[in-house]
């Protein structure tokens, strides 16, 4: 069956350090994969894209990494803020305008 | 940048009334709109997929009589929940595709916190 999974429930780290989220999928072909970031009680806003034939994207503190052969993608978020602290989503385009969304990493950043 | 709003942004109601959420792009045409559930620390399940002037296309499990969508224009969707009962209590999201984004990028509303008492 199709399935998304994303690494942990919850993430704790250190302020400063680098948070690293992944995403693994299986029995998906998707031509991209996007992250989001979600607030509690608000809807996702988008961060980041990557193609298949990606290997990495970066903006600002934020890279994505894009393995197909593996079905993988790590989000990092280096030199973690406070405000960083939110709920990722992965989210794969499947086709026909469908998109697929992880249940998503909670990240907690520490002061 | 593209901006959905969503309204209302709460609603309470009794069992068995019904509820419209309205969902609009205020700075580009949404060719597109998508309609979301999602129930506490869980993903978004797609509900239904609207194109504007044509019938939504739901995803199966979704029943149709149940959740309303009318997508009337290119900046306007609605979801009317008819006959609410308690487990119909979510959260209601829905976004946007269209104008310049690529890749068919989705641009989410702020969501609908519905409670069916």
């Amino acid at each position: 069956s199709q399935k998304i999974e994303q690494n942990s429930e919850a993430l704790n780290i250190q302020e400063g350090k680098t948070a690293t989220l992944t995403c693994n999928y299986t029995n998906y072909s998707p031509a991209y994969l996007q992250w989001y970031r979600q607030d509690p009680g608000r809807g996702p806003v988008f961060l980041l894209l990557i193609r298949e034939n990606e290997k990495e994207k970066r903006k600002e503190r934020l890279k994505v990494t894009f393995d197909t052969t593996l079905k993988q993608s790590l989000f990092h978020i280096t030199a973690s803020q406070p405000a960083d602290s939110a709920t990722y989503l992965c989210a794969l385009y499947t086709g026909g305008f469908k998109t697929i969304f992880g249940a998503g990493t909670r990240l907690f950043v520490k002061a | 940048g593209a901006v959905v709003s969503q309204h209302p942004s709460r609603v309470i109601c009794k069992s068995g009334t019904s509820v419209k959420i309205e969902c609009r792009s205020l700075d580009f045409q949404a060719t597109t709109m998508f309609w979301y559930r999602q129930f506490p620390k869980q993903s978004l399940m797609l509900m239904a997929t609207s194109n504007e002037g044509s019938k939504a296309t739901y995803e199966q499990g979704v029943e149709k009589d149940k959740f309303l969508i009318n997508h009337a224009s290119l900046t306007l969707s609605t979801l009317t929940v008819t006959s609410a009962h308690p487990e119909d209590s979510s959260f209601y999201i829905c976004s946007a595709s269209g104008g310049e984004s690529s890749y068919n990028e989705q641009f989410f509303g702020p969501g609908t916190r519905l409670t069916v008492l």
